[in-house]
């Protein structure tokens, strides 16, 4: 079975630019998550999807950032306009339930550039 | 308010010694506590869990971890390491809210 996707794997653009990335979460996962992860850092939440519903958004810098996951399935995290300090990697993770027993299965990540 | 700290950023062992790696955690309910790894250019991995069952939790790789309330740890260890430990690895915590947050790393590096 396919593990959690992210597309693309790396991206580099200029600042003020827009980006966004995707991911396809493995199949019949309720919950899906968003993490950004600085170099040298944790990853931390910016986005939490239970089906298509954003349950814990607190993190999501809301004047730039925006997600979606219209049909519960995949979802998209878009930047708009990048800035230099977005440069980080971007990760996508999904689990059964929102519950904490439950292991989170995580994507590779986008690695950003923003120039 | 809940969060986890990883008292070491870098741990370095030679190959077929002992791994310790540190984590402390604070907590105002009753905490579910993991353990993930990453490799370069791979994505998190799950070693193992404690979810309020046995202190002592066995995981993949010959990991294990031992909760321990009185002293809000929850400490990663394997008793000979292989070349291929080296990574980084990360102590997460989520107790209420169904937040979940991550330590800042601790990288092991493995010597032949």
């Amino acid at each position: 079975e396919a593990g959690v996707v992210q597309s693309p794997r790396y991206k580099i653009i200029e600042k003020k630019q827009p980006v966004a990335f995707w991911c396809n979460p493995i199949s019949g996962h309720n919950t899906l998550y968003w993490y950004l992860q600085n170099l040298g850092q944790g990853p931390e939440l910016l986005i939490r999807y239970e089906n298509e519903e954003a349950v814990d958004d607190s993190q999501l810098p809301k004047d730039r950032f925006s997600a979606e996951r219209l049909k519960g399935v995949d979802s998209t995290l878009k930047i708009q306009p990048a800035e230099l300090g977005d440069s980080a990697v971007y990760l996508c993770a999904s689990s059964l339930d929102r519950y904490a027993l439950n292991e989170q299965f995580f994507g590779p990540g986008t690695r950003l550039t923003v120039l | 308010a809940q969060s986890v700290t990883q008292l070491d950023s870098h741990v370095s062992v030679s190959e077929g010694t002992p791994v310790l790696l540190r984590c402390n955690y604070s907590s105002s309910y009753s905490p579910s506590l993991f353990w993930y790894v990453q490799h370069p250019n791979k994505g998190l991995q799950l070693l193992l869990k404690y979810t309020s069952a046995a202190t002592l939790v066995k995981g993949i790789n010959g990991f294990e971890a031992e909760f321990k309330k009185s002293e809000t740890s929850f400490h990663l260890t394997k008793p000979s390491a292989h070349m291929s430990d080296a990574a980084e690895y990360f102590c997460v915590v989520n107790a209420g809210g169904f937040k979940t947050i991550f330590g800042a790393g601790t990288r092991l590096f493995v010597k032949a």
